[in-house]
């Protein structure tokens, strides 16, 4: 099955700087790679998404980017606020809806003010 | 976006009893339902996958008699935590495509189960 890996498992950073997350996959079939932000408690939340015909998508202050080759995808948030901080998880699905999301390990962000 | 809800929220329950959850789709039919898992501080382990009109599948290491799944309808599914004990303390989520728009997958607030 799919495995996926996440790093770093912590990142700090200070207000106003980017922060950068990276996850590998495993199996080449999937086709669908999420990320979401979980606060404590609460369910995950997509923030973006990418889908293997596409290389790099962005979205105001979050971007993702697709190496297919080399089975890896990273999460770039710049100018990093204090309400980013929270945990965030890459996942790896064959896109369709009856297939289950693989989740990374999740990382921890944390902004100092 | 599509809505799932998930009831209940929390529950806390004494150990040897059972506990379901039910994860619906409010606004959209869904055949497939998955069923995660989280402990504190670690990240979702799928533990089922929940068809409806068939039978569940479940994941390598999961008990299929005691985690109870179960998907009368396009709309609802159960998952049933049978002779709890206190290790099936968790967070647990459902999930589910809108297969209509198939753009994403959309979470039930989980439920938080304590097991006393």
């Amino acid at each position: 099955g799919e495995n996926v890996e996440q790093h770093p498992s912590t990142l700090s950073v200070q207000e106003g700087d980017s922060a950068v997350i990276k996850c590998t996959y495993s199996d080449s079939a999937s086709n669908y790679f999420p990320w979401y932000k979980q606060e404590l408690g609460k369910r995950p939340q997509l923030i973006i998404d990418i889908r293997s015909n596409v290389g790099e998508k962005k979205d105001q202050r979050i971007a993702v980017t697709l190496n297919k080759t080399a089975k890896h995808f990273s999460l770039h948030i710049t100018e990093t606020q204090p309400e980013d901080s929270a945990v965030y998880f890459c996942a790896a699905s064959m896109g369709t809806g009856r297939r289950a999301l693989t989740f990374g390990s999740g990382t921890r962000l944390q902004v100092q003010p | 976006g599509a809505v799932v809800s998930q009831h209940p929220s929390w529950v806390i329950c004494k150990s040897g009893t059972s506990v379901k959850i039910e994860c619906r789709s409010l606004d959209f039919q869904a055949t497939t339902m998955f069923w995660y898992r989280q402990f504190p501080k670690q990240s979702l382990m799928l533990m089922a996958t929940s068809n409806e009109g068939s039978k569940a599948t479940y994941e390598q290491g999961v008990e299929k008699d005691k985690f109870l799944i179960n998907h009368a309808s396009l709309t609802l599914s159960t998952l049933t935590v049978t002779s709890a004990h206190p290790e099936d303390s968790s967070f647990y989520i459902c999930s589910a495509w809108d297969h209509g728009r198939d753009t994403e997958a959309f979470f039930g607030q989980g439920t938080r189960l304590t097991v006393v």
